[in-house]
């Protein structure tokens, strides 16, 4: 069954340095997003990106942060100089559809901001 | 703005014991609704959906929940959990008619089987 994958699992890295998060979704989707989860929290919507364009950003989603499908299979999200309070899960997921379709998830990048 | 409370934070059970996982949600729209499951080191995995019809929906592992309007609730329930059903696990809701889905989860329940 096709899924959606991330790398890397866990990325450790200093307050103020850039990194950047990579998932591939299921080949034929076309609906993509990135959601986080601080440690004991409630997973968060960040963006959501269709047709090479943001479709939907929430107020976390600050000019630190970009999405970019480079490559017709990747879909990346890059947080320029990263904070403490950056340190979280990042999941990806993608659908083929809105509205009913089922979003699937990847099994999330660990972020550590030290 | 949607909002989704789930009630408990943790809720232990026997073994072959039924369990409910409430969840209550807020919205000035009609939703959808859903409820996803996070295995240990895992990302999250649906175990059913409610669009429309039938307010009882049936999902994977035996899990079923029932979409109540009138409470603006949207219940997990399994007559008999397994050692195998712990984890964690999300209710979301998401807006009808908007664009890409973003969905709203809730804070999430860990449920903990024991012997």
């Amino acid at each position: 069954e096709p899924e959606v994958t991330q790398t890397p699992s866990h990325q450790v890295t200093q307050m103020g340095q850039e990194v950047i998060l990579r998932c591939v979704p299921i080949s034929n989707h076309l609906y993509f997003y990135w959601y986080r989860q601080i440690l004991g929290q409630k997973v968060e919507f960040l963006v959501s990106f269709y047709n090479n364009e943001i479709s939907e950003k929430s107020e976390i989603f600050d000019d630190q942060f970009s999405v970019e499908r480079p490559d017709g299979s990747n879909f990346t999200l890059k947080i320029r100089s990263t904070k403490l309070e950056d340190s979280a899960m990042y999941f990806c997921a993608s659908n083929r559809d809105r509205g009913t379709d089922t979003q699937y998830f990847g099994p999330g990048t660990r972020l550590t901001v030290l | 703005a949607q909002s989704v409370t789930q009630l408990d934070s943790q809720v232990p059970v026997f073994e072959e014991a039924p369990v409910e996982l409430r969840c209550n949600y807020s919205s000035s729209v009609s939703v959808y609704l859903f409820w996803y499951v996070q295995y240990p080191n895992q990302g999250l995995q649906l175990l059913l959906k409610y669009l429309s019809g039938s307010t009882l929906v049936k999902g994977i592992n035996g899990f079923e929940a029932e979409f109540n309007k009138s409470q603006t609730s949207f219940h997990l329930r399994k007559p008999s959990v397994h050692i195998s059903d712990t984890a964690e696990y999300f209710c979301a809701v998401s807006e009808l008619g908007r664009g890409a889905q973003k969905l709203v989860f809730g804070q999430g329940t860990r449920l903990t089987i024991n012997p």
